[in-house]
């Protein structure tokens, strides 16, 4: 089993569509989540921190739920700048390594 | 304000060349971690430096690959013997000393390794 494992999609959507990702871990020790996006032949940039309570930023929304080990994404309202790759980021085996998922395509459409 | 620093941006080998990729972290920044990525995979974890030392170097896909951070801060990555299946973008990142959870990784523009 990945550590990390997300739906590759690709999720199309046309704007202003509501849209979800989900990503499963496997360590259940992990205590850091995050999400970073991705745009193409460009590298990693964090969109947010996952926190246990669940957080949101704008139109951006995460949630965790330790006993599922899962991890989710909502982004409300979307953009054709929300075009781009998104990548579920857990700690892994250490306390500040870092393990990424295969990351879950995004195209938001006109 | 400089970010993390990858040379060079690309390089084309031939299979059994020794390969040097080069990390110049954010200055002060003691965790670098180095991941390869293939196209539409996520990055895959290498090694991740605390200081000077690896503190985890699980990821290492065999004893072809090895880096190092004599100094604590830049980084090199080398690959002995490369193999057509290396080729990937390897992408080096750094954090300050604690990621906790706000933490950040920093990313430099990676390296496209090409092995002819």
């Amino acid at each position: 089993r990945k550590e990390v494992e997300q739906d590759p999609g690709p999720f199309n959507v046309p704007e202003g569509a509501t849209v979800a990702f989900n990503c499963t871990y496997s360590n259940s020790a992990s205590q850091s989540f995050f999400w970073y996006r991705q745009d193409c032949r460009k590298e990693p940039k964090l969109l947010m921190s996952v926190y246990s309570s669940g957080n949101e930023d704008g139109r951006f929304t995460a949630q965790l739920n330790r006993a599922s080990q899962y991890i989710s994404l909502l982004i409300r309202d979307s953009k054709l700048s929300d075009s781009a790759t998104y990548l579920c980021v857990v700690n892994g085996y250490n306390n500040n390594d870092m393990r990424f998922g295969a990351g879950t395509r995004l195209t938001v459409k006109p | 304000g400089a970010g993390v620093s990858q040379t060079p941006s690309n390089k084309v080998t031939e299979k059994g060349k020794y390969v040097e990729l080069r990390c110049d972290p954010i200055s002060g920044h003691t965790a670098l971690y180095w991941y390869r990525q293939s196209l539409g995979q996520g990055p895959e974890f290498l090694i991740y430096f605390q200081g000077t030392g690896a503190a985890d170097d699980s990821g290492l896909p065999n004893d072809r690959f090895f880096a190092v951070r004599p100094e604590g801060s830049v980084s090199t990555l080398k690959i002995q013997r490369t193999e057509r299946g290396d080729s990937a973008v390897y992408l080096c990142a750094s954090s300050s000393s604690t990621l906790g959870p706000t933490g950040e990784l920093f990313f430099g523009e990676g390296s496209r390794l090409t092995v002819l």
